[in-house]
């Protein structure tokens, strides 16, 4: 099973500046295999990056993904208000399980 | 619109049954993967357990908690999910999200049911 460890546990940042958030896997993976996911209080995830660095429909293009390996990182640059929220990465490899990083939660300074 | 609406969720005593069920609308039900995955209060997510269309023959995955207690079922002809949980603990209790699973993401998500075992 891969082990996703994501850090910081909490980032306290102010709008418009530029938020890097790191996933780390226990072993590599494949980068079609990692994902990230945003979630507001009170809703659902919602599907923000695949693929390492593919954004989903909709999403802002201030929201990149990268990394290879075992290392990746999500930036979010100019940070909105409504970026506040909790960030999860997952891997989704070609056997279960699938798993998740435990979330950085980002929050206004 | 593309849409997941879960329902069945409640309060249970530990070591009872529930069924929850998700019924999709607005996309390809039959030949879509679909899970569901849960998060207790204030916690992370955890996925739970997937079921492959009918191509694959309704193939089932779980994660080890909770491995020969849940059942994960479909019926195409309802567009409608199913998680059959059985001789539940009190670690179930957690909101339960039925997603659309699409080449490795979980590309849609419903509000979510919440199960209570106390």
């Amino acid at each position: 099973e891969i082990v996703l460890t994501q850090f910081p546990g909490t980032l306290s940042l102010s709008p418009g500046e530029r938020a890097t958030l790191s996933c780390t896997a226990s072993q590599g993976v494949t980068t079609n295999s990692l994902v990230w996911y945003q979630q507001k209080p009170g809703q659902a995830p919602r599907l923000l990056i695949y693929g390492t660095s593919r954004r989903a429909t909709g999403v802002a293009d201030r929201f990149s993904g990268s990394g290879s390996g075992t290392d990746f990182t999500l930036t979010i640059n100019r940070l909105e208000p409504e970026d506040f929220a909790v960030y999860y990465c997952q891997h989704y490899g070609s056997s279960p399980p699938i798993t998740f990083g435990q979330g950085t939660r980002l929050e206004i300074k | 619109e593309v849409q997941l609406v879960e329902s069945g969720g409640g309060l249970v005593k530990p070591g009872g049954s529930l069924r929850l069920s998700c019924t999709a609308s607005g996309f390809d039900f039959r030949n879509s993967y679909v899970d569901w995955v849960r998060q207790a209060s204030g916690k992370g997510l955890e996925w739970v357990a997937r079921i492959k269309h009918h191509y694959f023959g309704e193939a089932r995955d779980y994660a080890a908690p909770v491995k020969g207690r849940f059942i994960v079922s479909r019926d195409d002809s309802k567009n409608t999910l199913y998680l059959q949980l059985n001789s539940l603990k009190t670690e179930d209790t957690g909101i339960y999200y039925c997603v659309k699973d699409y080449f490795e993401r979980f590309d849609v998500w419903g509000h979510g049911t919440t199960v209570t075992v106390s």
